[in-house]
C-alpha cells in the first residue's frame, strides 16, 4: 500500500498569508495525487488533481505542483472562508489512500 | 446538478450486518464509476471501496476485504454497500461520491462530488 504522510499537522496564518501544504508519498505517484478540503460538519470537496489541475469552480489563490513523490498544495492569499481541513489522496494504485490531513485556522 | 443522497446508516451491533444505499441525480449514473469512502469520529479519510460504471469491476480497502460488499442498480441510480461481521472500529461517517473522470467509463479514482454521509455506529 502506498503510504502518504502530510505536514504540518495545523497551521494557523493570517488573512493574506500565503500557506503552503506537503504531501510525501512512500513511492512514486507519476503524477497520480489529488487534494480535497473539508469545511468542518461538511463533506469534503475536491481541489485538485493530477498534481495540478484545478477542479471547476476552485478559486485560482489554490494551485497544486509536485512530482515523483512529494508534492505541495499553495493558498496564494489565505481567505477566511478556507478554514478547513486539507487532505492528500494519491490515485496511482489501489487500495487508494489519504493522507492524515492539515488544519488551517485564522491567526 | 449532481446529487447523491446517503441512507440506511444507524446503530448495529458487533458482527451484525447493515446495507447502504446511495441515490444518484443529475448525470449519468451507468457510466460512471462510484467510491464510498468513510470517516470515524474526529479522524481522518479512508477509502472503502470503488466499483466501475458496469459492476464488472470492485476494488476494496485492507480494513474492509471479505466482509464488505459494494453494488449498484443502474436501473434505479442506486450505489449499495453490503456490510457484514461490523466491528467497532467500523464506526464512521460513510460517503458515496461520484468518480470525477476524464470520460464515461473511464475510472480515475478522484471523489467528486460527495454526498452528505450517513453515520454507522457499531456499539453493543
Amino acid at each position: 500500500d502506498i503510504q502518504m504522510t502530510q505536514s504540518p499537522s495545523s497551521v494557523t496564518a493570517s488573512v493574506g498569508d500565503r500557506v503552503t501544504i506537503t504531501c510525501r508519498a512512500s513511492q512514486g505517484l507519476s503524477g497520480w495525487l489529488g487534494w480535497y478540503q473539508q469545511k468542518p460538519g461538511k463533506a469534503p470537496k475536491l481541489l485538485i488533481y493530477v498534481t495540478s489541475s484545478l477542479q471547476r469552480g476552485v478559486p485560482s489563490r489554490f494551485s497544486g505542483s509536485g512530482s515523483g513523490t512529494d508534492f505541495t498544495l499553495t493558498i496564494s492569499s489565505l481567505q477566511p472562508e478556507d478554514v478547513a481541513t486539507y487532505y492528500c489522496q494519491q490515485a496511482k494504485s489501489f487500495p487508494l489512500t489519504f493522507g492524515g490531513g492539515t488544519k488551517v485556522e485564522i491567526k | 446538478q449532481v446529487q447523491l443522497v446517503e441512507s440506511g446508516g444507524g446503530v448495529v451491533q458487533p458482527g451484525r450486518s447493515l446495507r447502504l444505499s446511495c441515490a444518484a441525480s443529475g448525470f449519468i449514473f451507468r457510466s460512471y464509476g462510484m467510491h464510498w469512502v468513510r470517516q470515524a469520529p474526529g479522524k481522518g479519510l479512508e477509502w472503502v471501496a470503488v466499483i466501475s460504471y458496469d459492476g464488472s469491476n470492485t476494488y476494496y480497502g485492507d480494513s474492509v476485504k471479505g466482509r464488505f460488499t459494494i453494488s449498484r442498480d443502474n436501473s434505479r441510480n442506486t450505489l449499495f454497500l453490503q456490510m457484514n461481521s461490523l466491528r467497532a472500529e467500523d464506526t464512521a461517517v460513510y460517503y458515496c461520491a461520484k468518480d470525477h473522470s476524464s470520460g464515461p467509463e473511464v475510472l480515475d479514482n478522484w471523489f467528486d462530488p460527495w454526498g452528505q454521509g450517513t453515520l454507522v455506529t457499531v456499539s453493543s
